[in-house]
């Protein structure tokens, strides 16, 4: 199985400030018969499903505020929120489809 | 959208059948995969199954104790979890995958989940 790694396992950050968080694969998750990274994001707040964010490392689901964002491809990638609003409070899981699913163990994203 | 049936409590040793009823798509035309979560615990893939073909591909831990299915007359899904034990103890959820060949998409949307709690 592809392991899945996000660090930090927490942050609190500032109302308007930027998060980021990173996801690495414990080998590339990049298709070259399409040019595409087999990753995506999710939040899930307390109580709630898991909602995506992000599919193909980069492409922001239908709906999603724009200061969602997703980069990265082979075995590193980031999410970042670039001003942070209260309801972006959540635990955001990234997850590899490039073989049988997996997903990181979560960060907790929190207000300073 | 995917509602779920509700809370379940199970002993040990016993068996769980959770559905997931599919509404406002083309059933057949999808997959469903399920996930799960123990409490305060992050998210672990448990299998998936094409509604278009039947093909199914299960989580390697659970091989043999689970089996997914479906029916088409009724747009729902089914995840039967066999020989419970403590550690099965979580919220499962069904999710859409646009995927229906693999098995290896991401989910889109999910179910709200259902508790399983295993206990004496």
């Amino acid at each position: 199985d592809i392991v899945m790694t996000q660090s930090p396992d927490s942050l609190a950050v500032s109302l308007g400030e930027r998060a980021t968080i990173n996801c690495k694969s414990s080998q590339s998750i990049f298709s070259r018969s399409n040019s595409k990274n087999y990753l995506a994001w999710y939040q899930q707040k307390p109580g709630h499903p898991p909602k995506v964010l992000i599919y193909w490392a980069l492409t922001r689901e239908s709906g999603v505020p724009d200061r969602f964002s997703g980069s990265g491809s082979g075995t590193d990638f980031t999410l970042t929120i670039s001003s942070l609003q209260a309801e972006d409070v959540a635990v955001y899981y990234c997850q590899q489809y490039y073989t049988s699913p997996t997903f990181g163990q979560g960060t907790k994203v929190e207000i300073k | 959208q995917l509602v779920q049936s509700g809370a379940e409590v199970k002993r040990p040793g016993a068996s769980v059948k959770v559905s997931c009823k599919a509404s406002g798509y083309s059933f057949t035309s999808y997959g469903i995969s399920w996930v799960r979560q123990a409490p305060g615990q992050g998210l672990q893939w448990m299998g998936w199954i094409s509604v278009y073909n039947g093909e199914t591909k299960y989580a390697q831990n659970l091989q043999g104790r689970v089996t997914m299915t479906t029916n088409t007359s009724t747009s729902t899904a089914y995840m039967e979890l066999r020989s419970l034990r403590f550690d099965d103890t979580a919220v499962y959820y069904c999710a859409r995958t646009f995927d229906i060949l693999t098995g290896s998409d991401w989910f889109d949307p999910w179910g709200q989940g259902t508790l399983v709690t295993v206990s004496t």
